[in-house]
């Protein structure tokens, strides 16, 4: 079956603009993960949603990261005024209900700020 | 809070030879541990996990509580094998992975 996808696949922004990355769990997966993977910082946990209740936000660097997670399925993360160090890949992952369950990534997004 | 580090960022070896990948914890509780791997251009996956007692294209890992350890190995490199590694920990009834630096392995004809 599919995988968990993303997109865009590459995005290339300046430095201060917004942009939004987006994650498509596999279907049924209630668990969705956000990581980021920079050559500095190696994989980094950003945020994670679990069904209806409040996500675990204790990951996201700064206020400028925000993401949300609309009728339990696609994820959206945000970066707001983009800084060169926020360059790196992020990945998405998801899992079935149970918080012991395998989580599947995403292909990833690779972000540039110029 | 949880760590994990894995001292080598580099291995070559070459085809047949063993490879041991080191990944060291740190964490008061009961954790679970996995080794992730990530073949070039594609996604990272899970290559095997401690509580799985498995083992997988020819693979293990031991967890060692007491050297607070779980070292991959595997007896005959391949050069498929080629790939970067990451140990991750997740703590018991946890969520979140909390990952190791990564090792690349690269296995030489």
């Amino acid at each position: 079956g599919a995988g968990v996808s993303q997109s865009p696949s590459n995005k290339v922004t300046e430095k201060g603009k917004d942009v939004e990355l987006r994650c498509d769990p596999i279907s049924g997966h209630t668990a969705l993960y956000w990581y980021r993977q920079s050559l500095g910082q190696g994989l980094e946990f950003l945020i994670y949603f679990q069904g209806n209740s409040a996500p675990d936000k204790s990951g996201l660097p700064s206020d400028r990261f925000s993401a949300e997670r609309t009728g339990g399925s696609v994820s959206t993360l945000t970066i707001q005024r983009t800084q060169q160090e926020d360059s790196a890949v992020y990945l998405c992952a998801s899992s079935p209900s149970r918080t012991t369950d395998t989580q599947y990534f995403g292909p990833g997004t690779r972000l540039t700020v110029l | 809070a949880q760590r994990v580090t894995q001292p080598e960022k580099l291995l070559s070896v070459f085809k047949g030879a063993p490879v041991e990948l080191k990944c060291n914890y740190s964490y008061s509780g009961s954790p679970e541990l996995f080794w992730y791997v990530q073949y070039s251009r594609q996604r990272l996956q899970l290559l095997l996990r401690h509580i799985s007692r498995e083992s997988i294209k020819g693979f293990t890992a031991d967890l060692n509580k007491g050297e607070t350890s779980f070292h991959l190995k595997k007896p005959f490199a391949q050069e498929e094998d080629s790939a970067m590694y990451y140990c991750a920990l997740r703590r018991a009834a946890g969520n979140k992975l909390t990952f190791g630096g990564g090792t690349r392995v690269l296995v030489k004809p």
